[in-house]
């Protein structure tokens, strides 16, 4: 398996673009996570899908934000319009949930962001 | 007061020291513990996993969980060059799936 693949791996933008990062996650995952990592707040959960479906998006900062899983093999997470302070390493991350259990994540390689 | 807290470091060692990385934290209902590490513009990746208490060992890692004091420890024998990087601790409920990270320890591993 090739792991969580991500794309793309780093995005210089301007200020007011609109920004989308992709990403595959392993097959078999029924759950998938978007984080969002910083020198200053580390690791921040920012939405997950359970099946496809959104679970918690509490995490989304504000509406600039979107994220969507059309199907079980792709999410993409969309900033419109983006901002110098969404400048960060984007992380996507998979794992198969069994109830009652533990959740092991598999991390992509990142997208890094870098709004100007 | 964080949920999980963690030492940010850095943390420097002399190749083939004994590295002892802890975490603290405040939920009692935590019951999976997982460290995870990170190199440098790479994605975090698992380490150890662990339920409840007691010391899981795999190869030169050791995982250790104390409920009672609320701490977790991830103890590195031999430490190599190649150990150099940030190491994350993580947490959570059964049937939870949203882990509670903690911030990360930088080791730096010097030849």
């Amino acid at each position: 398996d090739a792991g969580v693949i991500q794309s793309p791996r780093h995005e210089v933008t301007e200020m007011g673009q609109e920004v989308t990062l992709r990403c595959k996650p392993i097959s078999g995952h029924n759950s998938l996570f978007w984080y969002r990592q910083t020198m200053m707040r580390g690791l921040e959960l920012l939405i997950y899908f359970n099946n496809n479906v959104p679970i918690d998006d509490s995490g989304m900062p504000e509406d600039r934000f979107s994220a969507k899983m059309p199907n079980a093999s792709f999410s993409t997470l969309k900033i419109q319009p983006s901002e110098p302070r969404d400048s960060a390493v984007y992380f996507c991350a998979s794992s198969f949930i069994r109830t009652g259990g533990g959740n092991v994540l598999t991390f992509g390689a990142g997208s890094r962001l870098t709004v100007l | 007061q964080k949920e999980v807290e963690q030492d940010p470091g850095p943390l420097s060692v002399p190749e083939g020291a004994i590295v002892s990385l802890n975490c603290t934290y405040s939920n009692s209902a935590f019951q999976y513990f997982m460290w995870y590490r990170q190199y440098s513009r790479k994605g975090p990746e698992l380490l150890m996993y662990t339920y409840s208490s007691g010391n899981k060992e795999d190869g030169r890692f050791t995982a250790q969980v104390d409920k009672s004091s609320k701490y977790i420890s991830l103890f590195i024998r031999d430490s190599q060059p190649s150990d150099s990087a940030t190491y994350l601790c993580a947490m959570s409920p059964p049937g939870f799936q949203k882990l509670v990270f903690g911030t990360g320890t930088r080791l730096l591993v010097s030849p």
